[in-house]
């Protein structure tokens, strides 16, 4: 159960786009389809902003997009807004498990 | 309007015992999968349980398996985390997640509730 590794840390400017992305193994990004994003501010619970690989729940905003090639999937947030800015986190079924990414800090600049 | 809210935490010595309850609203317990979710100070997010409503199989991380056992309570409409041989590892803030209809995504969250494992 090792965690999917994505970057520490990305940063943008208001209205550029960015992409985080999130490796794991065949034997969970690459294998299953229930790969999710969340969003999380300080001292604030996880939002869920993208499941299935790239479906988006009623709320989010469509400038929040994910996809997948291979073992690594990535969230692209194109637009960027001040109000992006918080972690993100991965997050990937894995048979009789699932894993987190070790989250990644996104700075607007 | 879904709604979580978990409650038990507290401080606790290593070796002890703890049960986490979630209160849901808005939704069936019975008839949803549920999730366990960790946060250590500073840390990121960990994994902790899953219990499917079909086949009520659970799920656990390496980390708490044996140690940590997940129930639900269809007339109360509650989630539980039995928690024992509490380790100072343990020390998170501990959330609950209704599962999105078997996507394994948490699409709502409880605000969390502080576990501390200290002598």
């Amino acid at each position: 159960q090792s965690a999917l590794t994505q970057p520490r840390s990305v940063s943008g400017s208001p209205g550029q786009s960015v992409a985080i992305s999130c490796t794991g193994t065949s034997g969970d990004i690459g294998r299953y389809k229930y790969v999710s994003w969340y969003q999380q501010y300080p001292g604030k619970a996880p939002k869920l902003m993208i499941y299935d690989v790239s479906e988006r729940p009623s709320g989010v905003p469509d400038r929040f997009s994910g996809s997948k090639s291979g073992n690594t999937a990535s969230l692209t947030i194109s637009g960027l807004q001040a109000e992006d800015e918080a972690d993100y986190y991965c997050y990937s079924f894995a048979g009789n498990c699932v894993v987190f990414g070790e989250g990644t800090k996104l700075t607007v600049l | 309007q879904v709604q979580l809210v978990e409650s038990g935490g507290g401080v606790v010595q290593p070796g002890g015992s703890l049960r986490l309850s979630c209160a849901a609203s808005g939704f069936t317990v019975a008839t949803s999968g549920m999730h366990w979710v960790r946060q250590a100070p500073g840390k990121g997010l960990e994994w902790v349980s899953f219990v499917s409503w079909t086949q009520n199989q659970e799920y656990y991380a390496d980390s708490v398996k044996g140690r940590f056992t997940v129930s639900r309570d269809s007339s109360r409409n509650a989630l539980y985390l039995q928690m024992n041989s509490l380790r100072p590892e343990d020390t998170a803030v501990y959330y609950c997640a209704k599962d999105r209809a078997n996507t394994w995504a948490g699409d709502y969250w409880g605000q969390g509730i502080l576990v501390t494992v200290s002598p």
